[in-house]
């Protein structure tokens, strides 16, 4: 069974710039989530897919966006990238309809925006 | 909306001891579950223990156990036999049980402490 993946684990930005951040799910799941986190502080929630669909969304704005393709893989896009954008951002993956929702965390991307 | 607090930024325990991490949240709603995380160095987060607000009983996993007080709205984590790799940050995490959609499973975390295991 292969865990969360995400790519790439850093990188670095300018400010209007735009940035795709990509993630594999755990085998067998079919809903992903995406945080920010900043440091020093607890995540965030940005955004959830399930079938390919948003069906969830935090306090961000339309800047930072997203896909899930069939495979169920993910990627998260921030638009016009600001220095406030700068965090360890985070992908889930969860198998829907189990109510404890038990979320599976990647390691993360950590962005850089100078 | 829901908020989660977690009231100490820092928190140091001998090896072998015992330590508790305070949790706080606030919620209208009367059926949710709870979480810890534990975040290391490596920054994968990870699951500790969970607990189902309907259920009385508080959970253990291992050397992990919850006071769940859902009166007080209270929700602290007591380690036991503190090893050297339990030092990270833990977050306490709050989601709904109210499914808006499939499978919402959107989470709210406090801002974490940070725990050091002193040899």
């Amino acid at each position: 069974e292969t865990g969360v993946t995400q790519s790439p684990t850093h990188l670095i930005k300018t400010r209007g710039q735009q940035v795709t951040l990509r993630c594999s799910s755990q085998s067998g799941h079919n809903t992903v989530s995406w945080y920010q986190q900043a440091l020093g502080q607890g995540p965030q929630f940005i955004f959830q897919y399930y079938r390919e669909e948003e069906n969830g969304r935090g306090n961000f704005p339309p800047r930072f966006s997203g896909l899930q393709f069939p495979n169920y893989s993910s990627e998260l896009n921030v638009n016009a990238l600001e220095l406030d954008d700068s965090a360890l951002y985070l992908c889930a993956s969860s198998l829907a309809g189990r109510q404890a929702g038990e979320l599976f965390f990647g390691e993360g991307s950590r962005l850089t925006v100078l | 909306a829901q908020t989660v607090t977690q009231s100490q930024p820092e928190m140091s325990v001998q090896e072998a001891e015992t330590v508790t991490l305070s949790c706080t949240y606030d919620t209208s709603e009367s059926d949710y579950y709870l979480f810890w995380y534990k975040q290391p160095p490596s920054r994968q987060m990870i699951l500790v223990i969970r607990q189902e607000a309907y259920k009385q009983q508080n959970a253990t996993e291992n050397r992990f156990s919850v006071n769940f007080q859902k009166a007080a709205k209270s929700f602290s984590l007591k380690i036991s036999d503190s090893q050297l790799g339990d030092a990270a940050m833990y977050f306490c995490a709050y989601r709904s049980a109210f499914n808006s959609g499939a499978g919402s499973y959107q989470l709210t975390f406090g801002k974490g402490t940070k725990l050091s295991v002193i040899p």
